[in-house]
Formats: structure tokens, C-alpha cells, sequence
């Protein structure tokens, strides 16, 4: 079965700086779809990011961007320039393509504190 | 609004009790999903439907859990005998495997704001 696992219950940045969000996930298919989601305080989740497995290039959406390591099974989330409007809980989640399921499975979570 | 739908958005209700949630998606997403999220930790998978049929349940859907999507549109997920443990957000989110016009990309699903659900 796959799992999620986001190993960073809490992290924060500087306004302006970089910060990085580690994600791994545990999968024996080749082909499947990684998502980060965000989920600002008593709010909507809504879409950061996603990659595709069968792709080699990372993908990227303005300031946010992903570190894709499909051997490591890593999937890492890196936000630059960072923004108050950027502290939520960022979620990474995996949707497998061949095993049958459309369900996506989800990590526990990373809270994202960003400091004036 | 074209978005997810989610009603009624907070429930207060007293152990026993039976409630029921609604859920509308996003107009013409074939797919449909009910997640539970406790605080502080991440969505929970319990059910999904394709049209009007619900082709997985999880074990956490226990036999008081009841979720159904008539004819494709909307879905309702009715909770009985509702428990202190049942207490949580419970979230809706859909979607496709063709992004309809101007709703983002295929295979990418989108949540609704959540129904809150507390049981005294």
C-alpha cells in the first residue's frame, strides 16, 4: 500500500527566505502523480503543486517549486521568497495510476510558521 | 461559483444522534471524495465514487457510515449513532480526468471548505 510520510511536523522561515519541505512516499509502480496542497488556518486546501511521475523536470509555479527524486522516492517542496501569506499546514499527497485506485493518499502534515 | 460544496459547514450534536452532510462538486467532475481530518494531522481517505458508483470504502467507514451520490451529482454522507470519536472535519473534494474549462488540470482533486462535525 502507499504511504506518505512528512517527517517535519513544524518549520519556519524568515520572510523573504527560502525554505524547504521534505516529503517521502513508498510505492512499487512507476507511474503516479505527487501533489503538495496547502491549507491556510480554518481554510480552504487548495493546490500548490503537482508532478507528474513520468516526467524528468521538476515542475515549478512561480515562487514554489519541487525537487522530484523519483529513485529516492522523494518529493520535496521548496518555497522561495517566502510571504506571510505562506504559513499553513502544507500537505504532500500520492495518487497511484496503475494499481486500480483513484484515491490520494496524504501525509500527515508540515506547519509552516513564517516570521516578520 | 464553481467550486466544491460543502453543507451544513459546522454541526453540533449530541452522542447518538444521526447527521448527514451534503456535498456538491464541481460541475461535469465525474469523481467524487469524502475525507476525514482530525487537528493536526492530514486528510484521511474514507470513500470515493465515479458517477454514482462508490467503488472504494475504507476500513475507517465503519458500518454507521453511510455515503451516497444518486444519479452522479451531488453526495450526502450520513453518519449514525454518532460518537465523541466522530468528531472531526469531514471533507468533500472531486474531480476529473479532463479539467473542464478554466478549473485547472485533469486528475487533480479539489476540496470543498469542510463541514465541521462535533459531537457532545
Amino acid at each position: 500500500a502507499q504511504t506518505v510520510t512528512q517527517s517535519q511536523p513544524e518549520m519556519s522561515v524568515q520572510e523573504a527566505e527560502t525554505v524547504t519541505l521534505s516529503c517521502t512516499y513508498d510505492t512499487s509502480e512507476s507511474d503516479y502523480y505527487l501533489f503538495w496542497y496547502k491549507q491556510p488556518p480554518s481554510r480552504q486546501m487548495i493546490l500548490v503543486i503537482r508532478q507528474e511521475a513520468y516526467k524528468q523536470q521538476n515542475a515549478t509555479e512561480n515562487r514554489f517549486s519541487v525537487n522530484f527524486q523519483k529513485a529516492a522516492k522523494s518529493f520535496s517542496l521548496k518555497i522561495s521568497d517566502s510571504q506571510l501569506g505562506d504559513a499553513a499546514m502544507y500537505f504532500c499527497a500520492h495518487r497511484s495510476l496503475t494499481s486500480g485506485t483513484y484515491k490520494y493518499i496524504f501525509g500527515t502534515g508540515t506547519r509552516l510558521k513564517v516570521l516578520a | 461559483d464553481t467550486g466544491v460544496s460543502q453543507n451544513p459547514r459546522h454541526k453540533i450534536t449530541k452522542r447518538g444522534q444521526n447527521v448527514t452532510f451534503r456535498c456538491d462538486p464541481i460541475s461535469e467532475h465525474n469523481r467524487l471524495y469524502w475525507y476525514r481530518q482530525t487537528l493536526g494531522q492530514g486528510p484521511e481517505f474514507l470513500t470515493y465514487f465515479q458517477n454514482e458508483a462508490q467503488l472504494e470504502k475504507s476500513r475507517l467507514l465503519s458500518d454507521r457510515f453511510s455515503a451516497e451520490r444518486p444519479k452522479g451529482s451531488f453526495s450526502t454522507l450520513e453518519i449514525q449513532r454518532t460518537e465523541q470519536g466522530d468528531s472531526a472535519m469531514y471533507l468533500c473534494a472531486s474531480s476529473s480526468y479532463l479539467p473542464p474549462p478554466g478549473q485547472g488540470t485533469g486528475n487533480t482533486i479539489y476540496f470543498g471548505e469542510g463541514s465541521w462535525l462535533t459531537v457532545v
